[in-house]
């Protein structure tokens, strides 16, 4: 089945150490997004890429880039993980955002900061 | 600011009791309104949007844009509905806001 396919399911990392989450899709979509959710909080978008047109929200700390190398790979990096950025986080792709289309979304990583 | 509102975090009901899960929103423009549901377990998915006016697993939503409001209704529960209900609101960007989400318990 085409989907969204986050890996790894759950991550653990230490303070200040660097860690990478991935998100492939066989949609085929134009866009990526990456949202931070925590416990009890509404998903939070981080950032998106349109192809290779990438786009960070405002309040997205720098602490947290992302790479697209492709249409079907899309990375998160947070460069040096803080306790609050103990989260999960989701991937999602769109068709085509003009038009509303719906979000598919991934299974999520949980991140966990030590 | 742009704004989806769910004031409900959990709602309990008994089975074939009528649900009612609010939603609110403060969005400039006419936004498109969706309802995503995450079962146990599961990922993230639509569950219904606004334009499309349809009828899923027994659950509808209206949109009233004089209450800003687009509430998600069934008219009898049913245990396979206990799941997370988040709210959605994008304009033909590609922003999605999302509301803080509904814990819905169906009671046996």
């Amino acid at each position: 089945d085409a989907m969204v396919i986050q890996n790894p399911r759950y991550q653990v990392t230490q303070f200040g150490k660097p860690v990478t989450l991935s998100c492939s899709q066989t949609l085929n979509h134009n866009v990526m997004y990456w949202y931070q959710q925590k416990s009890s909080q509404a998903p939070k978008l981080l950032f998106h890429y349109y192809d290779k047109d990438f786009n960070n929200e405002a309040d997205t700390p720098d602490n947290f880039q992302s790479r697209r190398p492709n249409t079907s790979f899309c990375f998160l990096d947070i460069r040096s993980p803080g306790l609050g950025d103990a989260a999960m986080y989701l991937c999602a792709t769109s068709r085509d955002p003009s038009t509303n289309e719906k979000l598919f979304f991934g299974s999520g990583t949980q991140l966990s900061v030590l | 600011a742009q704004r989806v509102t769910q004031p409900e975090k959990l709602l309990s009901v008994f089975k074939g009791a009528p649900v009612e899960l609010k939603c609110n929103y403060s969005y400039s423009g006419s936004p498109e309104l969706f309802w995503y549901v995450q079962y146990s377990r599961q990922r993230l998915q639509l569950l219904l949007r606004h334009i499309s006016r349809e009828s899923i697993k027994g659950f509808t939503a209206d949109l009233n844009k004089g209450e800003t409001s687009f509430h998600l209704k069934k008219p009898f529960a049913q245990e396979e509905d206990s799941a997370m209900y988040y709210c959605a609101a994008t304009s033909g960007t590609y922003k999605y806001i999302f509301g803080t989400g509904t814990r819905l318990k169906v009671l046996a």
